[in-house]
């Protein structure tokens, strides 16, 4: 199984753009790149998906490298409400993992008042 | 609308002790599984469910049971509990495998 390199932590201040990077240089043509994170004390929330394409919603944007061996979730002005561990995760469609998401430790990502 | 719910938040059980941990969805979702999350540690997979009545292993399936014999519930039965089985449990469910997974706030099993 393909897996993803997240750095440990990351630190931001309020209302500033923030950047967390995911490398995921043994990704298939078929797997989709999630990203998911866990507010403390809840389970994880959904964030964002996308396959080759950049992807924005209401939440972040996904950026994907074009040769797809990394990806950045954007976080376009950070909140308190931002502060977690955030999750980059691979899940081959059609494949025998698919839906089973294998959690990394993930990034802490710490945001200043 | 409820989403994901688990019950209970929180149990204590002692050694060789056996209890069911629930899970109910209210979205129709197909797709059910249950993780274990170890402190410091990401989540890992115990069992999923595709549909009522089809069930299979996950990461770490040993110690644990599960059924689904409706489309809204999916409980996990411990079958006699071990210290090292003490962890956050979480359920979540998603309308296909590969759509954005739902899940529940947890329940914290302690196992003395």
């Amino acid at each position: 199984d393909a897996k993803t390199t997240q750095p440990n932590s990351m630190e931001s201040n309020e209302e500033e753009p923030v950047h967390l990077p995911c490398n995921h240089s043994t990704i298939s043509g078929t797997d989709y790149i999630h990203w998911y994170r866990q507010l403390p004390s809840q389970g994880p929330e959904y964030v964002i998906h996308g396959l080759t394409s950049n992807v924005n919603n209401r939440m972040a944007s996904l950026a994907i490298a074009e040769d797809r061996k990394s990806s950045t979730l954007i976080l376009h002005r950070a909140t308190l409400r931002d502060a977690a561990v955030y999750y980059c995760i691979l899940d081959n469609a059609g494949g025998t993992s698919y839906g089973k998401l294998t959690f990394g430790q993930g990034t802490i990502l710490t945001v200043h008042p | 609308n409820a989403g994901v719910t688990q019950t209970p938040k929180f149990q204590v059980l002692k050694t060789g002790q056996s209890m069911t941990l629930q899970c109910a969805q209210d979205m129709n979702h197909e797709y059910m599984s249950w993780y274990r999350q170890d402190p410091g540690m990401g989540l890992r997979l115990i069992h999923y469910s595709v549909g009522a009545g089809i069930t299979d292993q996950g990461e770490v399936p040993n110690g644990y049971n599960v059924s689904r014999s409706t489309t809204e519930d999916f409980p996990l039965r411990l079958l006699s509990a071990a210290p090292s089985q003490t962890s956050v449990y979480f359920c979540a469910s998603s309308q296909k495998p590969w759509q954005p997974q739902h899940f529940g706030d947890g329940t914290r099993l302690s196992i003395l």
